[in-house]
Formats: C-alpha cells, sequence, structure tokens
C-alpha cells in the first residue's frame, strides 16, 4: 500500500520569505501522480499544484513550485513570496496511474500547518 | 466556489443514529469520491463512484453506505453511530477517474456524534 508521510506538523514563515514543505512517500509504482493541496481555515480543499511521476520537469505555479525526487521518493513544495493568505494546512497527496480504467483515490500525508508572520 | 455542492454543512445528531449526507458533483463530473477527515485518522478515502457504480473502496465502515444516482449525486449514509464518527466528510468529483482528472472538493458536512 502506499503511504505518504509529512514530518513537519507545524511550520512558520515571515511574510515575502520563502519556505519549503517536505513530503516523502512509498510507493512500487513507477508511474504516479503527486499533488499539494491546500486547505485554508475555511476547511475548504484547494489544489496547489500537480505533478506527473513521469515528467522529469518540476511543476511550478506562480510562486508555487515543486522538487520533485523520484529516486528518493521525495516531493517538497517551495512558496515563494510568502503571503498572509498562504496561512493554512498543506497536504501531499499521491494518486496512482495505473488505476485510471478500474478507480483510486488520493492518498493523503498528515499535514503541515503552515503560519505566516507579518 | 468549486462547484460541488454538499448537504448538510453542518449535522449533530446522537449515538446509534443514522444520516445520510448529500454532494452534488460540479455539471458533467462522473466520479465522485467520499473522504473522511478526522483528528486522529487525519484525511481518508472511503469510496469513489464511476457514473454510477462503484469503483473503489477505501477503509468504509460497514456501518456506512453509499450510492451514486442516475443524476450523478451521491449519498454516504452513516448509521449506528459512535462518538468516533465525528469528522468532516468531503466529497469530491472530476470528469474522469484518473490522476491526470483533477478532483474539486466540495466544503464539506460537519458531523458531530454527542
Amino acid at each position: 500500500a502506499q503511504t505518504v508521510t509529512q514530518s513537519q506538523p507545524e511550520m512558520s514563515v515571515q511574510e515575502a520569505e520563502t519556505v519549503t514543505l517536505s513530503c516523502t512517500y512509498d510507493t512500487s509504482e513507477s508511474d504516479y501522480y503527486l499533488f499539494w493541496y491546500k486547505q485554508p481555515p475555511s476547511r475548504q480543499m484547494i489544489l496547489v499544484i500537480r505533478q506527473e511521476a513521469y515528467k522529469q520537469q518540476n511543476a511550478t505555479e506562480n510562486r508555487f513550485s515543486v522538487n520533485f525526487q523520484k529516486a528518493a521518493k521525495s516531493f517538497s513544495l517551495k512558496i515563494s513570496d510568502s503571503q498572509l493568505g498562504d496561512a493554512a494546512m498543506y497536504f501531499c497527496a499521491y494518486f496512482p496511474r495505473g488505476e485510471e480504467t478500474s478507480g483510486s483515490r488520493l492518498t493523503f500525508g498528515e499535514g503541515t500547518q503552515l503560519t505566516v508572520n507579518p | 466556489d468549486s462547484g460541488v455542492t454538499q448537504t448538510p454543512k453542518h449535522l449533530i445528531t446522537a449515538t446509534g443514529q443514522r444520516v445520510t449526507l448529500r454532494c452534488s458533483p460540479r455539471s458533467g463530473d462522473l466520479s465522485v469520491y467520499w473522504y473522511q477527515q478526522s483528528l486522529d485518522q487525519g484525511l481518508q478515502f472511503l469510496i469513489q463512484y464511476y457514473n454510477g457504480e462503484e469503483r473503489a473502496k477505501g477503509n468504509i465502515l460497514e456501518r456506512f453506505s453509499a450510492q451514486q444516482f442516475p443524476d450523478l449525486h451521491s449519498e454516504l449514509n452513516l448509521s449506528s453511530l459512535e462518538l468516533g464518527d465525528s469528522a468532516l466528510y468531503f466529497c469530491a468529483s472530476s470528469l474522469g477517474q484518473g490522476g491526470h482528472n483533477e478532483q474539486f472538493f466540495g466544503p464539506g458536512t460537519r458531523l458531530t456524534v454527542l
């Protein structure tokens, strides 16, 4: 079974600074998707960024970028120029590619609570 | 607004009772997922439906059941409720089933079992 681990329960960053959230995962699959979701105090789950494992290039979405190390099974999220609105719980998630027709699911990590200090 | 609606937003009930949570997916989405978020278990996948058929099952208790109707809305039924069932229940929908299809999450239903 796939597992996702986020070893940092809490992180803090100063406004306008950069912060990196860590995520490792365990799988025997060779192809899959990885995601970072944001959950602000409203509890709404919002997709931040997605990475396809067969793509070597790291995904980037505006101030958000990832460092995907497939061999190390590591998938970190870097937030640049942090803003107060970035304060939230961040979840790393895994989705196997091979089960696209038979059904599958997101496996989430435990989450990292990010505080942004003004 | 993700386009996924869930009702009710909050539900308070007693142990032993039965409740039904409802989810309406985004227009055109065929796949519906149910997740449970609790303090001790984190975010866990419960069950997935695609175009009316059950396609994947997670750690869903036997006391829980779900279905997806012809109009594609889905219901999650929780029975013989226990204190530990208190959680935030999310529904998510996507166009298809694969990971290339973004899952859009509803606002969740907060269930409190007293």
